[in-house]
């Protein structure tokens, strides 16, 4: 079953708006990851949150953990055509061995110019 | 610039053939992972490895099997491939077993049996 929920599915905004996704997970993390895909292509990784973090940026990313609501968000700022891609978010869990990422189904983004 | 490298970005075969799906990693990284994505269900893993001959199943293990038989690479065995196996399949790397790395992932294998 998967750990990581992305909402919304899909995104569309204007090149320049800021872009927020969000990720829900249902058990206890080590840390949480976010990825990017562009279509066909592999995955990049993004940023990583350990669970002892509440924030984290990484030039115009900017990460959120609440691990008493087991969710994340991702805030991509003043976007750009580029950031049009799916993106997934990750988690570490604390059971089941180390380093062994579960990922959820995806948001698509769309950045339009 | 560090690479994950899949042999292949397209492949089609026919049911019952025995595939072999290769990844080789540059980065001297301990583990090693192959995950299919399919539409609606994300990413999945089928299995893993954190040593030389050593793996893990994952959460899809049927009908696959691996072989690591050296660090840099990480082989992926579909025994007979049928038409349900027809997906789009992405290696990745990590650095060690310790938490708190991030995956290098290979630009990917879409696979179609026919």
């Amino acid at each position: 079953s998967q750990q990581g929920e992305e909402d919304p599915q899909a995104l569309s905004i204007q090149e320049g708006e800021n872009a927020t996704m969000n990720c829900s997970y249902k058990t206890s993390i080590n840390n949480l990851q976010w990825y990017r895909q562009n279509s066909g292509r592999g995955l990049v990784h993004l940023i990583l949150i350990r669970s002892n973090e509440r924030e984290k940026h990484s030039g115009r990313l900017r990460v959120t953990l609440d691990t008493s609501k087991k969710s994340s968000s991702l805030l991509i700022t003043a976007s750009r055509a580029a950031d049009t891609a799916s993106y997934f978010c990750a988690t570490d869990r604390l059971t089941g061995g180390g380093n062994k990422l579960t990922f959820g189904t995806g948001t698509q983004l769309k950045v339009e110019l | 610039d560090v690479k994950v490298t899949q042999s292949s970005r397209y492949l089609v075969k026919r049911t019952g053939e025995k595939v072999f799906l290769e990844c080789v990693q540059d980065m001297d990284h301990e583990n090693m992972f192959w995950y299919r994505q399919d539409p609606g269900l994300g990413l999945r893993l089928i299995y893993f490895s954190y040593d030389v001959k050593m793996k893990e199943k994952g959460d899809i293990p049927e009908g696959y099997s691996v072989s690591r038989e050296k660090k840099e690479r990480f082989s992926l065995i579909l025994e007979s491939a049928s038409t349900n196996q027809t997906s789009m399949y992405l290696c990745a790397s990590s650095l060690s077993w310790t938490r708190d790395y991030g995956y290098t992932f290979g630009s990917g294998t879409r696979l179609t049996v026919v």
